[in-house]
């Protein structure tokens, strides 16, 4: 166990809908991190932020957002959903946004799409 | 465009033998490298690289960076069939604030 949460586990959705994803991070970290892993494209880098703030912004869609709460805790929000969004969507946590600790991931979402 | 490549993407040993799984990448702004195990679900935390020719170790898995030939080595000595997984190299790019992954290489360690 990291100590990195998400829910829920599993969502099916049907296409053009929203969902959100949530994610709390180990404690005493203040950096979050998203990822969607499909088979083709393997672990891409979708956000990051920092205490709050977004920090960094990987291959994001326009129809994904996201934000950190004062609590830490993250939310990705996914609009429009089409059928390639089907995808594990991992949240990771670190100390701070250096690179100098190790990201910490959480057990993932499953999301399908149909 | 920055890259990290595994090598090979797919390995099948029986239990006992040593493997070692490579990993080179071309990244701007290195500030680590790290190895990962994912089995079923979300990638597990091996190893942190960060200063070349220092070993890391944890039981029968070691790894090593070599920051001027830039690549990476995982070694996994006397493997069991729990040692079957996919393991992911990653690099963190600072300027970026990332880690970009490798395809990993699937493991399957044979009775």
């Amino acid at each position: 166990d990291s100590g990195v949460t998400q829910t829920p586990k599993h969502l099916i959705t049907a296409t053009g809908q929203r969902v959100t994803l949530r994610c709390s991070p180990r404690s005493g970290d203040l950096s979050v991190y998203w990822y969607q892993q499909s088979l083709d494209q393997g672990l891409q880098f979708l956000i990051q932020y920092y205490n709050g703030e977004e920090r960094a912004k990987g291959n994001i869609l326009e129809r994904f957002s996201a934000q950190q709460f004062p609590d830490l805790h993250s939310e990705l929000n996914l609009s429009s959903l089409e059928l390639g969004d089907s995808a594990l969507y991992f949240c990771a946590s670190s100390v701070d946004p250096s690179g100098s600790y190790e990201q910490y991931f959480g057990p993932g979402t499953r999301l399908t799409v149909t | 465009e920055d890259k990290v490549v595994q090598s090979p993407l797919s390995l099948v040993v029986h239990e006992g033998d040593t493997v070692t799984l490579n990993c080179s990448y071309e990244v701007t702004n290195f500030r680590s490298l790290l190895w990962y195990k994912q089995e079923k679900k979300a990638p597990t935390f091996l190893f942190m690289l960060t200063s070349s020719g220092i070993e890391k170790k944890s039981g029968r898995l070691s790894s090593i960076l070599d920051k001027k030939e830039l690549f990476s080595i995982l070694n996994i000595t006397a493997t069991q069939t729990g040692d079957s997984a996919i393991y992911l190299c990653a690099v963190y790019r600072g300027s970026q604030g990332n880690l970009i992954f490798g395809k990993g290489t699937k493991l399957s360690v044979k009775p």
